[in-house]
């Protein structure tokens, strides 16, 4: 069965600042990863996808996640943090053998920006 | 840009009673989902409909759930008696095709059981 892990529930940093949020996942084949973003009172909002092909992706808003089979990770990136980005982080796989498309979620990650 | 959007925004209900969440997908997707969120926890899986069936669900989505697609627009999730442990958020969800297309989330419906 496929599983993420989102390591840190909140992370805090400076305008400016470098944004890393850790991604794990396990699955027994080649997974579909996706980050999802959500602001207040609103839907999940895709930033960027993993299927096939470069394992280096840009998504939305200069974000960027890259793909690391060897260390199951898909950490999601961003060289210098603005106000705006300051909401909810989830880390997301699907493409498990059987399943028709349905993403297993982590938890989440919070993240705030300090001006 | 079109939207899922989802009706109402907020549910107050008495346990044991019956609920109709109401999404309305983007027109020309396939494939529809529901999930939920329990406060504090991960964004769980429910159901998803495609073809006018369903085409997978999950442990969650036992007897009391039911999904309708009643008139080519609107999706629901019908739950039958409400329990407590029901109090979630539930975000409706559409997509063109399977697995590596992008799912595009309404906003949710907040669901209280009392």
């Amino acid at each position: 069965a496929q599983s993420v892990t989102q390591l840190g529930s909140h992370v805090s940093v400076s305008e400016g600042a470098l944004v890393l949020l850790r991604c794990n996942y396990s699955s027994s084949v080649p997974p579909y990863l996706f980050w999802y973003v959500q602001y207040p009172n609103q839907g999940l909002q895709l930033l960027l996808k993993y299927t096939t092909g470069a394992t280096l992706v840009k998504g939305i808003n200069g974000f960027e996640a890259e793909f690391k089979k060897s260390e199951t990770s898909f950490h999601l990136t961003k060289p210098s943090a603005h106000m705006s980005d300051a909401a909810e982080y989830f880390c997301a796989v699907s493409g498990d053998g059987g399943s028709q498309g349905n993403l297993i979620f982590g938890k989440g990650t919070k993240l705030s920006v300090k001006p | 840009e079109p939207e899922v959007t989802q009706t109402p925004s907020h549910q107050v209900t008495q346990m044991g009673q019956e609920v109709i969440l109401r999404c309305v997908p983007i027109s020309n997707h396939l494939y529809f989902y529901w999930y939920r969120q329990i406060l504090g926890q991960k964004v769980e899986f429910l159901v998803s409909f495609y073809n006018n069936e369903i085409s997978e669900k999950s442990e969650i989505f036992d007897d009391q759930f039911s999904v309708e697609r009643p008139d080519g627009s609107n999706f629901t999730l019908k739950i039958r008696s409400t329990k407590l442990e029901d109090s979630a958020m539930y975000f409706c969800a559409s997509s063109p095709g399977l697995v590596t297309d992008t799912q595009y989330f309404g906003p949710g419906t907040r669901l209280t059981v009392l």
